[in-house]
């Protein structure tokens, strides 16, 4: 299995700051299709995940521009360029290059 | 409006079967692949199966293999995961999740999830 690995597991972040939050697989996600299957979401307490950026770099409709990621093989990255108080909750990468698609730790994101 | 709502979930004791539901409206159940993934109190998200669009291939996590087996009905709207032998350790919210298939691969349409307990 792929194993999916957040850095940090926890991050406060100022009103209005960036925020980036890394995550690693331990193999390539290349698939035989050619692409590259990582996906970022957001979860807030108590709501299910919300799909924020698909195939490594593409936001997905209704998700605001401050939102980003981009990466390639192992390493990839989300970046939030100024954090608002909805951005709180816990973000979580996720391959889905192969099955069984897992999950990375997740990352809370707190907002002083 | 797009939505899945699951339902199903509920105490059980350790050996026991349960089967949940994922209701589908708002678009076509039969153009989408379907899965379910789980979150255990207090934990993060785990995947734990799949099922193609057309009910031609099934997927799992190694934990639930042999226990756990989704299935579909289009006609009804409707996918299921029947899970046997639970455990402990398979508590937790259940999701049940949207995925365009081939060339997309993610889960953009979440339900709000069912409590799964197992408990004596």
């Amino acid at each position: 299995d792929i194993v999916m690995t957040q850095t940090p597991l926890s991050s406060h972040v100022s009103l209005g700051q960036p925020a980036s939050i890394s995550c690693r697989s331990s193999q390539s996600l290349i698939h035989s299709d050619g692409n590259r299957y990582l996906t970022w979401l957001h979860q807030r307490p108590g709501q299910p995940p919300r799909l924020l950026i698909y195939k490594i770099s593409i936001r997905f409709p209704g998700v605001p521009d401050r939102f980003s990621a981009f990466g390639a093989e192992t390493d990839f990255t989300l970046k939030i360029s100024r954090v608002e108080a909805e951005d709180a909750g816990v973000y979580y990468c996720m391959q889905t290059t192969q099955f069984p698609w897992t999950f990375g730790q997740g990352t809370r994101l707190e907002i002083k | 409006q797009e939505q899945v709502v699951e339902s199903g979930g509920g105490v059980v004791q350790p050996g026991r079967s349960l089967r949940l539901s994922c209701a589908v409206s708002g678009f076509s159940l039969n153009s989408y692949s379907m899965h379910w993934v789980r979150q255990a109190p207090g934990k993060g998200l785990e995947w734990v199966a799949a099922v193609w669009y057309d009910g031609s291939k099934k997927y799992y996590v190694d934990s639930v293999k042999g226990r756990f087996t989704i299935s579909r009905d289009n006609s009804k709207n409707t996918v299921y995961l029947q899970m046997n032998s639970l455990r402990a350790e398979d508590t937790a919210v259940y999701y049940c999740g949207r995925d365009p298939g081939e060339a997309y691969y993610y889960m953009d349409v979440w339900g709000k999830g069912t409590t799964v307990t197992v408990s004596s």
